[in-house]
């Protein structure tokens, strides 16, 4: 079993749409996450921190569950200029930092 | 403006070669990673260390080795390239648990 799963998609939403990406981890112990975003031949860039109380910024609001152990991310009023891969990452407790396979989104006008 | 480099941004490798990917930080961090990006498999960990001359094994170390003799270097060598480690490489580096990591711009390494 991945120590990070994710649904891989792709999501095809149109402009204005409100999408959701889930991820769960295995590993109980692991103490930070986070999503990062990959645009087309690009390296990944972080999007947002994940922390325990939730957090929003400006149209993207992360939660973590760790009960569950699952991660989302909530992208309200989609852009064309969302259109990407969304990568949830946990950190776990050697320092070690793994990657969920991914979810494409492409928003389309 | 923080920045990780990787010595080349495509590589072409015969079976059996011995092959280094360099991968330089100027942050001074701690941490540093090697992953390999596949279509549907996403970043997969291969290696990663904590400090100087520390290393760990990640998810998928068979067929590699790593060093890291300078805080700022970390590189990654294939001993005997086969034509299933064809892929994108990326570097990575971060201060500690809680940080953004950066990226190096990644080594397309194809083994013929």
């Amino acid at each position: 079993r991945k120590e990070v799963e994710q649904d891989p998609g792709p999501f095809n939403v149109p402009e204005g749409a409100t999408v959701a990406f889930n991820c769960t981890y295995s590993n109980s112990a692991s103490q930070s996450f986070f999503w990062y975003r990959q645009d087309c031949r690009k390296e990944p860039k972080l999007l947002m921190s994940v922390y325990s109380s939730g957090n929003e910024d400006g149209r993207f609001t992360a939660q973590l569950n760790r009960a569950s152990q699952y991660i989302s991310l909530l992208i309200r009023d989609s852009k064309l200029s969302d259109s990407a891969t969304y990568l949830c990452v946990v950190n776990g407790e050697n320092n070690d930092m793994r990657f969920g396979a991914g979810t494409r989104l492409t928003v389309k006008p | 403006d923080v920045k990780v480099t990787q010595s080349s941004r495509y590589l072409v490798k015969r079976t059996g070669e011995k092959v280094f990917l360099e991968c330089v930080q100027d942050m001074d961090h701690e941490n540093m990673f090697w992953y390999r990006q596949d279509p549907g498999l996403g970043l997969r960990l291969i290696y990663f260390s904590y400090d100087v001359k520390m290393k760990e094994k990640g998810d998928i170390p068979e067929g590699y080795s790593v060093s890291r003799e300078k805080k700022e270097r970390f590189s990654l060598i294939l001993e005997s390239a086969s034509t299933n480690q064809t892929s994108m490489y990326l570097c990575a580096s971060k201060r500690d648990r809680v940080t953004e990591a950066f990226f190096g711009q990644g080594t397309r390494l194809t083994v013929v």
